[in-house]
């Protein structure tokens, strides 16, 4: 079985300042991990994947995220806040079976506030 | 604007009915993807269909049930509802049958139809 885990319901930061959302994930296989973004009263979109090439994944609008395979980690960050950040962040990971079916778990998701 | 369509927008219905919600996906997209999140449940894939055939299923109920016809929409019906149920349920499209790889794996959501269960 697998697993996401989101530190944190709720982030606040400043306009300007770091955005750190956290995900780790457990996984028995090789896992794809993606990141998800849903702004309020919209559907989701997604802001970076990782799957299995650069550890270092550069996303839209500014979004990056690393894979640690020894933290089981794949934390999203952005150097500078801006208000439009605000939104709601789910990690989420896949892993393939031999059968070419998957499973796709998504944590509980990070509502991110941006203080001007 | 995803280029994914959903109807309807808005559901309202009793308990132990059953309702068909709609999915649209882009043009030339093969694959369909149902989720259904909840304050609940969260954030949980239902199921995948690519090509008119089931690709990948998650936590989908006995109740719920889904297919995609010849044209490539796909419908997802839910009966014998109970409170629970009450949830957004969005549809994603991609145009092929993997996620994991470059931009032709990339999933667009539609914006969901709200079901309320009363």
């Amino acid at each position: 079985a697998q697993s996401v885990t989101q530190l944190g319901s709720h982030v606040s930061v400043s306009e300007g300042a770091l955005v750190l959302l956290r995900c780790n994930y457990s996984s028995s296989v090789p896992p794809y991990l993606f990141w998800y973004v849903q702004y309020p009263n919209q559907g989701l979109q997604l802001l970076l994947k990782y799957t299995s090439a650069a550890t270092l994944v550069k996303g839209i609008n500014g979004f990056e995220a690393e894979f640690k395979k020894s933290e089981t980690s794949f934390h999203l960050t952005k150097p500078s806040a801006h208000m439009s950040d605000a939104a709601e962040y789910f990690c989420a990971v896949i892993t393939y079976s031999g059968a070419g079916s998957y499973q796709l778990t998504f944590g509980k998701g990070t509502k991110l506030s941006v203080i001007p | 604007d995803s280029g994914v369509t959903q109807t309807p927008k808005h559901l309202i219905t009793a308990t132990g009915q059953r309702v068909t919600l709609r999915c649209s996906p882009r043009s030339g997209d093969l694959s369909v993807y149902w989720y259904q999140q909840s304050l609940d449940q969260g954030l949980q894939f239902l199921i995948h269909y690519y090509n008119g055939e089931e690709r990948a299923k998650g936590n989908i109920l006995e109740r719920f049930s889904a297919q995609q016809f010849p044209d490539l929409h796909s419908e997802l019906n839910l009966s014998s509802l109970e409170l629970g149920d009450s949830a957004l349920y969005f549809c994603a499209s991609s145009a092929r049958k993997g996620l994991a790889g470059g931009r032709e794996e990339t999933q667009y959501f539609g914006p969901g139809t709200r079901l309320l269960v009363l």
